[in-house]
């Protein structure tokens, strides 16, 4: 398995209640992404990273901000979280951002908003 | 933005037959890749094939194998001598080579029965 952990790996909160999602990787890859998986809609990008500091946004990325800066970690913060943020949270690293450098995704961060 | 189709929400297979997984695709880009990836109840994303648009070899990884047609922009995957394994849930992806960015289909899910 790509070196990929995120964590926690399941949380319950309040709506409203900030939120911090935590991806670390010990591939030393560029590219770090943020996507989220809900039925009927496969996984949707919601920001990723091409390098420290420098990140750009993804197809949802509303209610969302990432920051990124060491190599090896990045943050997914919901700031005030809402029901529709009830989902699951896929980290996914590259070392290329190309297809020729297929993504490598962690096991997925359970969230529940209540 | 990539458009990626998966028309059988689901589907089953007795256990040593074979299955097909349909997903078209929308998109004016001449260089990209296709992915399959499988995602089994424990959640993880498997990568399980890739293809390259340029190359007109369909890609085999063992018992997987895809029918890549371009100009119908249809990239099917075929699961041979299904095994009780192979349930999970399969996601057809799209990566334009020019983008650092994956665009998922809605997956199908894939019941392998004894």
């Amino acid at each position: 398995d790509a070196g990929i952990t995120q964590s926690p790996r399941h949380k319950v909160t309040e709506t409203g209640t900030p939120v911090t999602l935590r991806c670390h990787q010990t591939e030393n890859h560029r590219y770090m992404y943020w996507y989220r998986q809900d039925p009927g809609h496969g996984l949707r990008l919601i920001h990723y990273s091409y390098g420290v500091k420098d990140t750009d946004k993804g197809e949802v990325s509303d209610g969302y901000s990432v920051s990124r800066s060491k190599t090896e970690d990045f943050l997914l913060t919901l700031e005030s979280a809402t029901s529709s943020q009830t989902s699951v949270y896929f980290c996914a690293i590259s070392e290329s951002g190309q297809g020729n450098s297929p993504l490598h995704f962690g096991n997925g961060t359970r969230l529940t908003v209540t | 933005a990539q458009t990626v189709t998966q028309s059988q929400p689901e589907m089953s297979v007795q256990e040593a037959e074979t299955v097909t997984l349909s997903c078209t695709y929308d998109t004016s880009e001449n260089n990209y890749y296709l992915f399959w990836y499988k995602q089994p109840p424990s959640r993880q994303m498997i990568l399980v094939i890739r293809q390259e648009a340029y190359k007109q070899q369909n890609a085999t990884e063992n018992r997987f194998s895809v029918n890549f047609q371009k100009a119908a922009k249809s990239f099917s995957l075929k699961i041979s001598d299904s095994q009780l394994g192979d349930t999970a849930m399969y996601f057809c992806a799209f990566m334009a080579s020019n983008d650092y960015k994956l665009s998922f289909g809605a997956g199908t899910t894939v019941t392998v029965r004894a």
